[in-house]
């Protein structure tokens, strides 16, 4: 049973490199989120994808694309990196539930290092 | 704004002391609660929600919240804590629609032997 799978678990990259994390779930969620981590700051919401075909932007999206491929899969893609982006990425998601209450299952993250 | 508070960055207990950890939210109505735990390099896991109803929540691991609508805080508990409960602690609030969650800044424990 993987839950939130993250790929790959740790990059280095130089300034103005692109990249591209990856996040699947085999848990029939309908919703997929995507935050960085950062010393003293929590989790913050970067984008979100509420149900397939549907993304939407979060606290944090300056910098970043993503794309929801299907269901499973809902990708995270630096343009050109740049050293405050450093930091660890987590992926989650969530069954769609009335009133959207339902928990967020989270990967193991990616940590990422830009030069 | 809506908003998570977590006043402790960091608390140091003895094994087999008690543990309250603090949350304050800021919010116009109730919101859906959670606290999740975060162990050294892994992702998040979570330990217990609160909804509506039953102001106390139990959860995994020994772990309680209690609910107080009048002070605003969702504070997590542990009669006992074992030295393998050394981890950062997230409170966490439900905003708007699509489970969108917004977290506290984390406290991190650490538990004397």
């Amino acid at each position: 049973n993987a839950g939130v799978t993250q790929t790959p678990k740790f990059q280095v990259l130089k300034t103005g490199q692109s990249m591209t994390l990856q996040c699947a779930q085999d848990m029939n969620h309908n919703s997929m989120y995507w935050y960085r981590q950062d010393p003293g700051m929590g989790l913050r919401l970067i984008y979100y994808s509420a149900s397939e075909g549907t993304t939407d932007k979060g606290e944090v999206p300056n910098g970043y694309n993503v794309s929801r491929l299907n269901k499973r899969e809902f990708s995270l893609r630096l343009e050109s990196a740049a050293p405050s982006q450093t930091s660890v990425y987590f992926c989650a998601s969530a069954r769609a539930g009335r009133g959207g209450n339902q928990p967020q299952h989270f990967g193991d993250g990616t940590r990422l290092s830009i030069l | 704004a809506q908003s998570v508070t977590q006043p402790d960055i960091h608390i140091t207990v003895s094994e087999g002391a008690s543990l309250e950890l603090r949350c304050n939210y800021s919010y116009g109505a109730t919101p859906y609660l959670f606290w999740y735990v975060q162990s050294p390099g892994q992702g998040l896991q979570l330990l217990l929600k609160y909804f509506s109803g039953d102001t106390l929540v139990q959860g995994i691991k020994g772990f309680e919240a209690e609910f107080k609508r009048s002070q605003s805080s969702f504070n997590l508990r542990k009669p006992s804590v074992h030295w393998s409960d050394a981890a950062e602690y997230f409170c966490a609030a439900l905003t708007g629609t699509a489970s969108k969650l917004t977290f506290g800044t984390g406290t991190r424990l650490q538990v004397m032997l």
